[in-house]
């Protein structure tokens, strides 16, 4: 089955520096890609949704990068605030499968 | 748009005793909720998945004799933690999925947090 790896488990950074968190995934299948922000104490909040088909997507703050050739997914966030802070977890499915497997996510810390 | 809700938030059971948590998807039909646990440590286990018209699929190491999942309809599910023990705490997401919203996106409830004393 599908293999998702984070990293880095755990990232501090300074206010206002990016943040880059990468994951990779193993079935080339994969064809839907998802990052969600997970606060302390609260559940799953969806940043962004990759389509395989689209290698660069901008939100708010951010960036996600998807390199289907490494099988490599990333998201960079591009100016830090405290607000940041929190836990990232990468998510990849398959077409025509239910399953949505995890990376082990990374804990990010925003120093003001 | 697509919300999802869990009952109870949090709640603490002795060891041994069973407890049940809820799920509730509105504004999209959920043909498909899948259940998990997330450890002290953060990471995700997929318990099973539950998808209309098919089988509850459990994943290796959880089993419906422990983990039993009631999803009668596009809207609900629930899943009881039969015989909890200390090793069964954490964090427990519902994450649903299905048509009338965005079909390919898994979108989670708050969690219930179950403490076993």
């Amino acid at each position: 089955g599908e293999q998702v790896e984070q990293r880095p488990p755990h990232l501090s950074v300074r206010e206002g520096d990016s943040a880059v968190i990468t994951c990779t995934y193993t079935d080339p299948n994969s064809y839907y890609f998802f990052w969600y922000k997970q606060e302390p104490g609260a559940s799953l909040q969806l940043l962004m949704k990759v389509f395989s088909s689209t290698e660069i997507n901008e939100g708010q703050g951010f960036t996600v990068l998807l390199n289907k050739k490494d099988k490599r997914l990333s998201l960079n966030l591009t100016a830090a605030h405290p607000g940041d802070s929190a836990a990232y977890f990468c998510a990849v499915r398959a077409t025509g499968y239910q399953n949505f497997y995890f990376g082990k996510g990374t804990s990010l810390t925003v120093i003001p | 748009g697509a919300l999802v809700y869990q009952y109870p938030r949090r709640t603490i059971c002795k060891s041994g005793t069973s407890m049940r948590m809820e799920c509730q998807a509105v504004g999209f039909q959920a043909t498909s909720v899948a259940w998990y646990r997330q450890s002290p440590q953060k990471t995700f286990e997929l318990i099973a998945l539950s998808t209309v018209n098919s089988a509850i699929k459990y994943e290796q190491n959880f089993t419906q004799e422990k983990f039993p999942i009631s999803h009668p309809n596009l809207s609900f599910s629930s899943m009881t933690v039969l015989n909890a023990y200390l090793e069964d705490r954490g964090l427990y997401l519902c994450g649903a999925r299905g048509t009338g919203g965005d079909q390919d996106t898994q979108y989670f409830g708050p969690g219930t947090r179950l403490l076993v004393l």
